[in-house]
């Protein structure tokens, strides 16, 4: 089963509307990082979320982790055509001490932004 | 002022030939990850190094695939006798820190990744 789901996996919002991208894990994230990417390129790092509660915004993206460290949400406000791409959200879920040293990532949420 | 550089960004090769990926990390960092990423399974860790020294490789298949990141060079993704399977897109990415570092900014610089296809 996939550590890190993402949902919804395809989103269509129309140009200035808001949307929504959540991250969930079963397990405790220790440090959640959100990811762009546009087709066929790499990935463009948005920020890193450590502290349960905590919020970041940049631009027009606020992004967030609960309290319990298990899920995180990615708010776009009014859309642009420039925020269509693949967002991917990516997390240390192997704890303190040892296990792997490179974050899990969930599938990704496509996002289209209709003019 | 360059990023991470990945070449080539297309590969093709047969069934049983060699892949070889570079990567070479953005100036100061000495921390390499490669990840691959496949259509219908997301982005995967496969092997975390730094100069000379393979950190983590949980994510590696334990056959045919091996990586280096050389003193000197760019980091190498080695696949050997690669199958259909292989096909994905191997993105490399590169931090001044590692991600457990007290210091980390969070910030893993990716390349534009190379796409395998095997035919």
């Amino acid at each position: 089963s996939q550590e890190l789901e993402q949902s919804p996996q395809s989103l269509i919002v129309q140009e200035g509307k808001n949307l929504t991208i959540n991250c969930t894990s079963s397990k405790t994230l220790y440090g959640l990082y959100w990811y762009k990417q546009k087709y066929g390129e790499g990935l463009i790092f948005l920020m890193m979320l450590q502290k349960g509660g905590e919020e970041k915004s940049h631009e027009k993206i606020t992004a967030k982790l609960d309290e319990k460290k298990q899920q995180s949400s990615l708010h776009i406000t009014a859309s642009q055509p420039s925020h269509a791409g693949i967002y991917l959200c990516g997390a240390d879920i192997s704890g303190s001490g040892g296990g792997a040293d490179g974050l899990t990532f969930g599938k990704g949420t496509h996002l289209i932004i209709q003019p | 002022n360059a990023g991470v550089m990945q070449n080539p960004r297309h590969l093709v090769r047969r069934r049983g030939q060699e892949a070889r990926l570079r990567c070479s990390p953005m100036k100061g960092h000495s921390h390499v990850y490669w990840y691959r990423q496949l259509p219908e399974e997301g982005l995967k860790f496969m092997v975390y190094l730094q100069k000379e020294n393979i950190i983590d490789e949980s994510g590696m298949p334990k056959e045919r695939f091996s990586a280096e990141f050389p003193k000197e060079g760019p980091s190498i993704l080695r696949i050997q006798q690669v199958v259909r399977g292989d096909s994905a897109a191997y993105f490399c990415a590169s931090s001044y820190t590692g991600l457990i570092s007290p210091i980390n900014t969070g910030e893993l610089f990716f390349g534009e990744g190379s796409r395998l296809t095997v035919l």
